[in-house]
């Protein structure tokens, strides 16, 4: 069964921690994306790769950093410079041929950091 | 730079009436546009996707969206809602050549009165 996965649902740390997200896909999607939901402010880009081993900044990326070893995997971890950590994030993945497709999105985790 | 505005935070309907969400857009050349369904504390499913041609698309659960360039709206549609359609709605927009990078607005709840 094709999908994305995100480990784990729920995430509570302490503050000053780093804390890295999990994000696999089995789709053999090129791009993967990261993003940050909070109420009423809808969903922003942290971070997106289009290719292995290459990595973007989207609108959001201080206080966080990511990797992209493998074509599945794209892991991304909340540092301690992130003011305020907590919120719901949200994995995505596409095809990059064309330039044009829709993206898919893994379940989310939600991380509290307290 | 494209954005994606959605005027309606909270929308509630009835069941069996019929819904619209609006979706207006900003974005010089030709768009390619997305809605997406998000239950709580879950990912986001794509409900339907325009991308150039019959300006009116049917998605799944019996959604449909009209595509008006004159208005730069990507307004969301059904005949009859269910209380199963009780979510929050997001409207995205891409850029060609962007990455494949979306941007979304920041969503409409609907709930449904039995």
């Amino acid at each position: 069964d094709g999908g994305i996965t995100q480990s784990p649902k729920y995430l509570f740390r302490k503050e000053g921690q780093n804390v890295t997200l999990s994000c696999e896909q089995n789709l053999n999607h090129d791009a993967m994306y990261w993003y940050r939901q909070d109420p009423g402010q809808g969903l922003r880009l942290i971070y997106y790769s289009q290719i292995v081993n290459d990595f973007q900044k989207g609108d959001i990326a201080e206080g966080y950093s990511v990797s992209r070893e493998k074509k599945e995997s794209f892991p991304l971890t909340v540092t301690s410079a992130q003011k305020n950590p907590t919120a719901f994030y949200l994995c995505a993945s596409s095809i990059m041929a064309g330039g044009r497709h829709e993206q898919y999105f893994g379940p989310g985790t939600r991380l509290t950091v307290t | 730079a494209q954005s994606v505005t959605q005027p309606d935070i909270h929308i509630t309907v009835s069941e069996g009436a019929s819904l619209e969400l609006r979706c207006n857009y900003s974005y010089g050349a030709t768009p390619y546009l997305f809605w997406y369904v998000q239950s709580p504390g879950q990912g986001l499913q794509l409900l339907l996707k325009y991308f150039s041609g019959d300006t009116l698309v049917q998605g799944i659960k019996g959604f449909e969206a009209e595509f008006k360039r004159s208005q730069s709206s990507f307004n969301l549609r059904k005949p009859s809602v269910h209380w199963s359609d009780a979510a929050e709605y997001f409207c995205a927009v891409g850029a060609a050549g962007g990455g494949n990078k979306l941007t979304f607005g920041t969503g409409t709840q609907l709930k449904v009165e039995l």
